[in-house]
């Protein structure tokens, strides 16, 4: 079967950098996304993996291990509008279809 | 604005009772996805379906289905509803089949079932 774990909760200090986790257990592994949803939204993509490494795009970077079944999202210089649910999410091929399973979300809360 | 649309925004409705919610997906987008999101939970994909045709299948109940017409919209439909189908309905679009990693979703359906 196919599972993701990552924190339900983290909270920061505005300003600092915080590290969401995700490690997952999947069969046709592709890729590793990260989504963020503020409350009553809709997800909206921040980055996708599918090489080991890190990518960063602005204050939000993404990283990979395929080796280890891993992948974190970090964000520097946390605003008060980073707070929200990031959910990690799989992109996995069966056959010959693609499915994204989405993890349970981390509850970010940043405070002043 | 993702560019995909859903309508109800919103909808209110009696157990036992049949709905259905409607998706646009962005101009050019072939493959359309359906998502529940249950309260303080993450996101259970339900199916997608590829230029009308069913493409892939998640988590979806046998009272629910869905269909993808040749304007490339998309229905689902839930029927004999219970008070556990009350839930955020999102549904997402992409360009191709699913190798496309970023999904574009839609504002929600809030289904709350009484």
């Amino acid at each position: 079967g196919q599972s993701l774990e990552q924190p339900s909760e983290v909270t920061a200090v505005e300003g600092a950098i915080v590290q969401i986790n995700c490690t997952y257990q999947t069969s046709g592994f592709y890729g590793l996304s990260w989504y963020q949803q503020h409350d009553g939204g809709a997800p909206t993509f921040l980055s996708y993996n599918a090489l080991d490494g890190l990518e960063e795009t602005g204050r939000f970077s993404s990283f990979l291990s395929r080796s280890d079944s891993y992948g974190y999202l970090l964000l520097q210089e946390l605003q008060m509008k980073d707070s929200a649910s990031y959910f990690c999410a799989v992109l996995s091929r069966m056959d010959s279809s693609y499915k994204l399973i989405f993890g349970s979300g981390t509850r970010l809360l940043v405070r002043p | 604005d993702s560019g995909v649309t859903q309508t109800p925004k919103h909808l209110i409705t009696a157990t036992g009772q049949r709905v259905t919610l409607r998706c646009s997906p962005r101009s050019g987008d072939l493959s359309v996805y359906w998502y529940q999101q249950s309260l303080d939970q993450g996101l259970q994909f339900l199916i997608q379906y590829y230029n009308g045709e069913e493409r892939a299948k998640g988590n979806i109940l046998e009272r629910f289905s869905a269909q993808q017409f040749p304007d490339l919209h998309s229905e689902l439909n839930l029927s004999s509803l219970e008070l556990g189908d009350s839930a955020l309905y999102f549904c997402a679009s992409t360009l191709g089949q699913g190798v496309d990693n970023e999904q574009f979703f839609g504002p929600g359906t809030r289904l709350t079932v009484l």
